[in-house]
């Protein structure tokens, strides 16, 4: 099947700990990204990352890294979680523009810090 | 800073009426407009892409305007059924950069 995946679908993990999100895709998309989904279920972009640019949102705290190993990875790297990163994180895939341009969304990755 | 408004955030029908979802977005140089389907504890799914050069497109039951102009799209859905009940996230993606911009959503629920 063509899709965006991510693993796992589930971590629940104690605060202070490091943990990794995975995500690939095998659609040929040229741009990847992180969303954060909060318990409001307000989704708000994270990053963004092709192989020329990675473009970080603001407000994302220095903690959160993306790390794309190749086109077709782009893993979400989380240092000294806290209560507050509970959320869902959502990897998605773009092709550039100019060829439709529509988003593919991963099926989410549910974080619970306790 | 592209900002994206979904009115109502909640709607309760009865089945089988025609409903209609907004969304409204505060910069019109945007390249294209994507309507989602989000089920509760679910990914999302795409229901209808919009090219900014579109007026509107279809699938099945469900009908997208985009009116980039006004900043404003609608989602169209004939003849609700219970099945449609979620969230339906409206999401526009500027001209400048890659990055999509969500509205908040609007829960639907449709009562048998």
């Amino acid at each position: 099947d063509t899709a965006v995946s991510q693993t796992p679908k589930y971590l629940v993990t104690q605060m202070g700990n490091d943990k990794s999100i995975k995500c690939e895709q095998n659609l040929g998309h040229d741009t990847m990204y992180w969303y954060k989904q909060d318990s409001k279920k307000f989704l708000k972009i994270m990053f963004s990352y092709n192989n020329k640019e990675l473009i970080i949102n603001e407000t994302v705290p220095n903690r959160f890294s993306p790390k794309s190993p190749d086109k077709a990875h782009l893993n979400l790297h989380i240092n000294s979680l806290e209560l507050g990163d509970s959320a869902v994180y959502f990897c998605a895939s773009t092709k550039q523009k100019g060829t439709g341009g529509g988003y593919t969304f991963g099926s989410g990755t549910r974080l619970t810090v306790v | 800073k592209q900002e994206v408004t979904q009115i109502p955030a909640a709607l309760s029908v009865p089945e089988g009426e025609n409903l209609v979802l907004n969304c409204s977005f505060t910069d019109s140089a945007i390249y294209n407009l994507q309507w989602f389907r989000q089920d509760p504890g679910k990914g999302l799914t795409s229901l209808l892409l919009i090219q900014s050069s579109q007026r509107e497109q279809t699938s099945g039951r469900l009908n997208a305007s985009l009116d980039k102009s006004s900043g404003r799209s609608t989602l169209y859905i004939a003849a609700s059924q219970p099945g449609d009940s979620a969230t339906y996230l409206c999401a526009v993606r500027l001209d400048a950069g890659n990055m999509l911009t969500f509205g908040g959503g609007t829960r639907l629920m449709v009562k048998p």
